[in-house]
């Protein structure tokens, strides 16, 4: 079975400091690698996706994300985070036709103005 | 486009009562999926329609509940009988058929079971 691991759990960080939120997985077949974002009071929404292609995967609001194959990882980074990216941030994973898809446990962060 | 629609927002039950969720994917979306999050716990799947079929029901505690997407748009999630443990959100998104698609997320229903 698929699963995937989210070690932060909780992180704070000052604004302008810098992010990484570590995402590993464990799939043998081709993965689909996804991060959602929940801010307080909102629904889930997408933040980016890899697919194919470039591992380096960039999304809305200055969030990237790199594909590491042989490490298994899909981390989310950002240079400069801002107090708007206090939020939840899901790591998420599915099988390449799109069933079984997989949500990490989450990283709550909390950015200090 | 108007978004993934759930009701009631809210439920407090018994245990062993039953209770039922609604949810109105965005139009033309033909997969939807039903989640349970569990408080710390990341989005958990529990059964994943495409149209009025069903593509993965893996993670359905069948024993109680079930869940049915009869004409191939909205859908409904019961549980019957209730436990303490079900206590949880529960979430429905819905997107366009494949992988590649972004899953679109309702509000949730928040279920306490007392």
């Amino acid at each position: 079975a698929q699963s995937v691991s989210q070690h932060n759990h909780h992180v704070i960080l000052s604004e302008a400091a810098s992010l990484e939120l570590g995402c590993n997985y464990s799939y043998g077949g081709t993965v689909n690698l996804f991060w959602y974002v929940q801010y307080p009071g909102q629904h889930l929404q997408l933040l980016l996706k890899y697919f194919s292609g470039d591992p380096l995967v960039k999304g809305i609001k200055g969030f990237e994300a790199e594909f590491i194959k042989s490490k298994f990882s899909f981390n989310l980074r950002k240079p400069s985070v801002q107090w708007s990216d206090t939020a939840e941030y899901f790591c998420a994973v599915t099988s390449n036709t799109g069933n079984q898809f997989y949500f990490g446990t989450g990283t709550s962060l909390t950015v200090i103005p | 486009e108007a978004g993934v629609a759930q009701s009631p927002r809210y439920k407090i039950i018994e245990k062993r009562q039953s209770v039922a969720f609604w949810c109105n994917p965005i139009s033309g979306h033909a997969t939807l999926y039903w989640y349970q999050q569990i408080l710390g716990q990341g989005p958990k799947l529990l059964i994943q329609f495409q149209n009025n079929g069903v593509v993965d029901d893996s993670q359905l505690p069948k024993d109680r509940f079930s869940a049915e997407r009869l004409k191939g748009v909205d859908s409904t999630l019961k549980i019957q009988p209730a436990k303490l443990e079900d206590s949880a959100v529960y979430l429905c998104a819905s997107s366009l058929t494949g992988a590649a698609y972004e899953q679109f997320f309702g509000p949730g229903t928040r279920l306490t079971v007392l």
